[in-house]
C-alpha cells in the first residue's frame, strides 16, 4: 500500500526528445507527488510537484501529468539535453487528514542520459 | 545563505565504531529527515521529527539513533549494530504546518564508507 514504482530504471534519449519516467502508487490516500532531480554525489533538488485537484502541470520543459483513477503520473522532460542527464526520483505523501506527516515515499529512481 | 550544510562530504569509519553525521538547517523549518540511499536504489527513511525533542522510527531505523534538542540541528548516529552501514545519507528539511506544504529539501548528503 505504501509502494511508489517507477519505471523505467534507465533511459537514453537523443538532444531534443522527450523523455518520459513513469511511476505509480497504490495509497489513495496519497496527496502530494513531487519529482525530484539527483546529480551524482549531490543531494537530491526538488524539480516539480503536483497535487490531485490538478491534471497536468508544466514548468518550463518539465510537465507532470497525473491520472488519479489509474493512480499514475509522470514526468515529461521536453527537448531534453545534455544538461539534463541524472537521476530523477518521483514520490508521494500524505499531506492532509489524519495521519499526516509529511514523510515521502520514493520510488527506484531512473537514470537518464541525453546523447548531443 | 540559507540551506541544509551536512558534514563531512566523506566520512570513513572502522567496523565496530559508532559515527555522528551531522545535519544543520537554517531555514526555520520545523522537520527534518535522514535517508539512505545505496546505489541504483530509491531513499529509505530512517528517522524523522516533526518537532524538537520528538522524533519517530522510519523504515530502517534499526542501527540507527537520532536526537533533537535544537530546530536547527538533526545528528544521526550510525551505531555498531548497523549491519551494513556503507552508504549515501541524505538528511532533509521541511515546513510542518499541519495545512500546507511539505515541500522537503535536500542537504548534500555524507557518503559513510565503513571497513
Amino acid at each position: 500500500q505504501q509502494q511508489v514504482k517507477q519505471s523505467p530504471q534507465s533511459l537514453i534519449v537523443q538532444k531534443g526528445g522527450i523523455s518520459i519516467i513513469n511511476c505509480a502508487y497504490e495509497n489513495t490516500a496519497f496527496d502530494y507527488f513531487p519529482w525530484y532531480q539527483q546529480f551524482p554525489g549531490k543531494g537530491p533538488a526538488l524539480l516539480i510537484a503536483i497535487r490531485p485537484d490538478v491534471s497536468e502541470k508544466k514548468e518550463g520543459r518539465f510537465t507532470i501529468s497525473f491520472n488519479k483513477s489509474a493512480k499514475q503520473f509522470s514526468l515529461h522532460i521536453m527537448d531534453s539535453q545534455p544538461g539534463d542527464s541524472a537521476t530523477y526520483f518521483c514520490a508521494a505523501s500524505k499531506e492532509h487528514g489524519s495521519g499526516n506527516t509529511g514523510k515521502l515515499i520514493f520510488g527506484q529512481g531512473t537514470t537518464l542520459q541525453v546523447k548531443p | 545563505d540559507g540551506g541544509i550544510t551536512q558534514s563531512p562530504k566523506y566520512l570513513f569509519r572502522k567496523e565496530g565504531q559508532n559515527v555522528t553525521l551531522s545535519c544543520e538547517q537554517n531555514l526555520n523549518h520545523d522537520a527534518m529527515y535522514w535517508y539512505r540511499q545505496d546505489p541504483g536504489q530509491g531513499l529509505r527513511l530512517i528517522y524523522y521529527s516533526q518537532i524538537v525533542n520528538d522524533f519517530q522510527k522510519g523504515d530502517i531505523a534499526e542501527g540507527y539513533s537520532v536526537s533533537r534538542e535544537k530546530k536547527e540541528s538533526f545528528p544521526l548516529t550510525v551505531t555498531s549494530a548497523q549491519k551494513n552501514p556503507t552508504a549515501f545519507y541524505l538528511c532533509a528539511s521541511s515546513i510542518y504546518s499541519g495545512t500546507g506544504s511539505y515541500e522537503q529539501y535536500f542537504g548534500p548528503g555524507t557518503r559513510l564508507t565503513v571497513t
